[in-house]
């Protein structure tokens, strides 16, 4: 069982490279998410999709870009790398739009800005 | 405005304790979910209860139970007999299911269980 599948799992970048965070679920799932953690703190919503080609803006999008082409997959670009996204970020994929499913998780990619 | 509190940030405990895991919400809605995740050290969050505002029935699985009162907005889990492998970081989660919105989950700042021998 694949689920959320997210690369790469660690990741240096100095300041001013972009890159591309990929993430893919293979569970069919309409719903897609992308969450920043961290040290010492939750979850915080960067984007999420409700469906291919469907995107809109978390709590903390500035710095971020995101598209979704595919049902499976769900990428989240960073254009400019500044120090303060240094973070632990988190892909998640539900089936409900309802809020009464639980969201799976991936693995996370951890990234330091250098 | 949402908003999830979990006070405890950190708990040590020795095993076979019982240990209870504290968290308070803020909603306006009167339909939303909680959520509680676990995070161990090897860094994946793991999905261990939903649920919803209707029903506010006490739940236990195993050594796990959690305690959901709306008249004081909390949702606490507890886990008896604690173990070395409930070493993790606990999260609780509310999400709304206001009309035209998602599953945004809205997080608390977690808690940290260490389990000694």
């Amino acid at each position: 069982n694949a689920g959320v599948t997210q690369t790469p799992k660690f990741r240096i970048l100095k300041i001013g490279q972009s890159m591309t965070l990929q993430c893919a679920q293979d569970m069919n799932h309409n719903y897609m998410y992308w969450y920043r953690q961290d040290p010492g703190m939750g979850l915080k919503l960067i984007y999420y999709s409700v469906g291919a080609g469907i995107t809109d803006k978390g709590e903390v999008p500035n710095g971020y870009n995101v598209s979704r082409s595919t049902t499976e997959d769900f990428p989240l670009r960073l254009e400019l790398a500044a120090p303060s996204q240094t973070s632990v970020y988190f892909c998640a994929s539900s089936y409900s739009i309802r809020a009464n499913q639980p969201q799976h998780f991936g693995d996370g990619t951890r990234l330091s800005i250098l | 405005a949402q908003k999830v509190t979990q006070a405890q940030t950190e708990i040590s405990v020795v095993e076979k304790e019982d240990v209870t895991l504290d968290c308070v919400y803020e909603t306006r809605d009167t339909t939303y979910y909680l959520f509680w995740y676990k995070q161990p050290p090897s860094g994946e969050l793991v999905f261990l209860i939903r649920r919803n505002s209707f029903d506010e029935q006490n739940e236990i699985s195993g050594r796990y139970s959690w305690n959901f009162q709306k008249s004081t907005s909390s949702f606490n889990f507890t886990i008896t007999a604690s173990q070395v492998v409930d070493s993790a970081v606990y999260f609780c989660a509310l999400s709304e299911a206001r009309s035209g919105n998602t599953d945004k989950l809205i997080f608390g700042t977690g808690t940290r269980l260490q389990v000694f021998p």
